[in-house]
């Protein structure tokens, strides 16, 4: 069973340019979590969604940013018109159902832009 | 207004002796509390998790505290061993919703 996968591991962008970001979830998981990681910091939640469904955006910059979690393939954290300040590490996670329940991570895609 | 604190940075302990990282939360709505390890380019995994109906969870080498009253929790790791050295994140949700991350403290374990 593979774990989740994310792709790519690294991108570059230069200013003013779209970062797509993809994340596979676990099979059979329905739910997806987005994080990002800026150096020396934590993991800051960023959008929960189900298949179809954004359940919790409350993290999501209200501009630039935006997620889907189509019913056919993989979710989708799309940042348009980058800045150097989107530099981070970009974590997805997924978890078999609501509830208390851990999350499986992949390994991040890390952003730079240059 | 960050809701899950972990004080400590950093923590160096030698190896076989125990490791205690603490974590420190603020919102009395949570319920559930987690800790993951990430090791540098991974993903966090899953170590350990503890409902607020418990004040103890234990798992190997791996023991999770629960005071509610002081809204602290903290992992205690014993013995430590090398490959023990990591970054570990503390972590809380509500309702069943999202977790919540701490900036996460860095264990080196010493040989």
């Amino acid at each position: 069973n593979a774990g989740v996968m994310q792709n790519p591991r690294h991108l570059v962008r230069r200013r003013g340019q779209e970062a797509r970001l993809r994340c596979s979830p676990m099979k059979g998981h329905s739910h997806v979590y987005w994080y990002r990681q800026l150096p020396e910091e934590g993991l800051k939640f960023m959008v929960y969604l189900q298949k179809e469904n954004i359940i919790d955006e409350s993290g999501m910059p209200k501009e630039r940013f935006s997620a889907e979690f189509p019913k056919e393939g993989p979710s989708i954290l799309r940042i348009q018109q980058v800045v150097r300040g989107d530099s981070a590490a970009y974590f997805c996670a997924s978890s078999p159902f609501t509830g208390n329940t851990e999350a499986f991570f992949g390994q991040g895609t890390r952003l730079t832009v240059v | 207004d960050q809701q899950v604190k972990q004080n400590s940075p950093s923590l160096s302990v030698q190896e076989g002796r125990i490791s205690i990282l603490n974590c420190d939360y603020t919102n009395s709505m949570f319920d559930y509390f987690l800790w993951y390890k990430k090791y540098p380019a991974e993903g966090p995994t899953f170590l350990i998790s503890i409902s607020s109906i418990k004040d103890k969870n234990e798992d190997g080498r791996f023991t999770v505290f629960l005071n509610k009253s002081a809204k602290h929790l903290s992992l205690h790791i014993v013995p430590s061993q090398p490959g023990d050295s990591a970054v570990y994140f503390c972590a809380a949700s509500a309702n069943a919703g999202k977790s919540t991350f701490g900036d996460g403290t860095t264990l080196t374990v010493k040989p």
